[in-house]
C-alpha cells in the first residue's frame, strides 16, 4: 500500500533560521512524484516543490529545497531563512500508483506537520 | 493561473438534508478531485473524476455522490447529511497527471447539526 508519514505534528522555529520537516513514502512504483503543500490558517492549499523519481537533482524553489533521499524513502523539506508568513501547516504528498487514481492525477496526503516561526 | 472555486466558504446543514458543494475550474482541466481534510487525519480523496459523466471512488466515497455532467464543473453530494460529515471540503483539478500539481480551491468548511 503507499503511505506518506509525517512523524511531526508540530515544529517551532526562530526568524531567519532554517528548518526542515520531515516525510517519508512507501510505494512500490518505480515511478513517482512527490509534492509539498503549504496550507496558511485561511485554508488555502499552496503548492510548494515537487520531486520526481527519476529526477538526478534535488528540487529547489526560492527558500525551499526537497532533499531526496531515494534509498532511504525520504523527502524531507527545508525552508531556508524563515519568516513569520512561513507559519503554516504544511503537507507532504506522493502521486498515486495505478490503485489509488495516480494516473489520473490522485495525491496521497500525509497528516502535516503545523510549522511555527518565532520572531 | 488556474483558479478552482468552491461555490461556499462555510456551510451549515442539518441532519437528514441533501447537500450539495459546487466546484468550479477555468483550465479546462481533464481531473478533478474531492477531498475532505479533518484534523490529524489529512486529506483523503472521496471520489475524482478523469472525464466528463465519469467518476472513480476514493478512500472514503461512503455517504458522498458526485456528478460531472460538465467538464469544468464536479459537485460533491451528500444525500442525507449526518454530523460526522461534518468537515472541511476541498476541490482541485490537474492537468497533466505526470508532474502537475493539484490545483486547490478556498475549501467549505461544512457544519453538520
Amino acid at each position: 500500500a503507499q503511505k506518506i508519514t509525517q512523524t511531526q505534528p508540530g515544529m517551532f522555529v526562530q526568524e531567519k533560521e532554517a528548518v526542515t520537516l520531515d516525510c517519508t513514502y512507501d510505494t512500490s512504483d518505480p515511478s513517482y512524484g512527490l509534492f509539498w503543500y503549504k496550507q496558511p490558517s485561511s485554508g488555502e492549499m499552496i503548492f510548494l516543490i515537487y520531486q520526481g523519481s527519476y529526477d538526478q537533482q534535488n528540487a529547489t524553489e526560492g527558500r525551499y529545497s526537497l532533499n531526496f533521499q531515494k534509498a532511504r524513502k525520504s523527502a524531507n523539506l527545508v525552508i531556508s531563512a524563515s519568516q513569520l508568513g512561513d507559519s503554516a501547516m504544511y503537507f507532504c504528498a506522493m502521486r498515486g500508483g495505478l490503485n489509488y487514481g495516480g494516473s489520473q492525477g490522485n495525491l496521497i496526503f500525509g497528516k502535516g506537520t503545523k510549522l511555527s516561526v518565532k520572531p | 493561473d488556474v483558479k478552482v472555486t468552491q461555490s461556499s466558504r462555510y456551510l451549515v446543514k442539518r441532519t437528514g438534508e441533501k447537500v450539495f458543494l459546487e466546484c468550479v475550474q477555468d483550465m479546462d482541466h481533464e481531473n478533478m478531485f474531492w477531498y475532505r481534510q479533518d484534523p490529524g487525519l489529512g486529506l483523503r480523496l472521496i471520489y475524482f473524476s478523469y472525464d466528463v459523466k465519469m467518476k472513480e471512488k476514493g478512500d472514503i466515497p461512503e455517504g458522498y455522490s458526485v456528478s460531472r455532467e460538465k467538464k469544468e464543473r464536479f459537485s460533491l453530494i451528500l444525500e442525507s447529511a449526518s454530523t460526522n460529515q461534518t468537515s472541511m471540503y476541498l476541490c482541485a483539478s490537474s492537468l497533466n497527471p505526470t508532474r502537475s500539481p493539484l490545483h486547490f480551491g478556498n475549501g467549505t468548511r461544512l457544519t453538520v447539526t
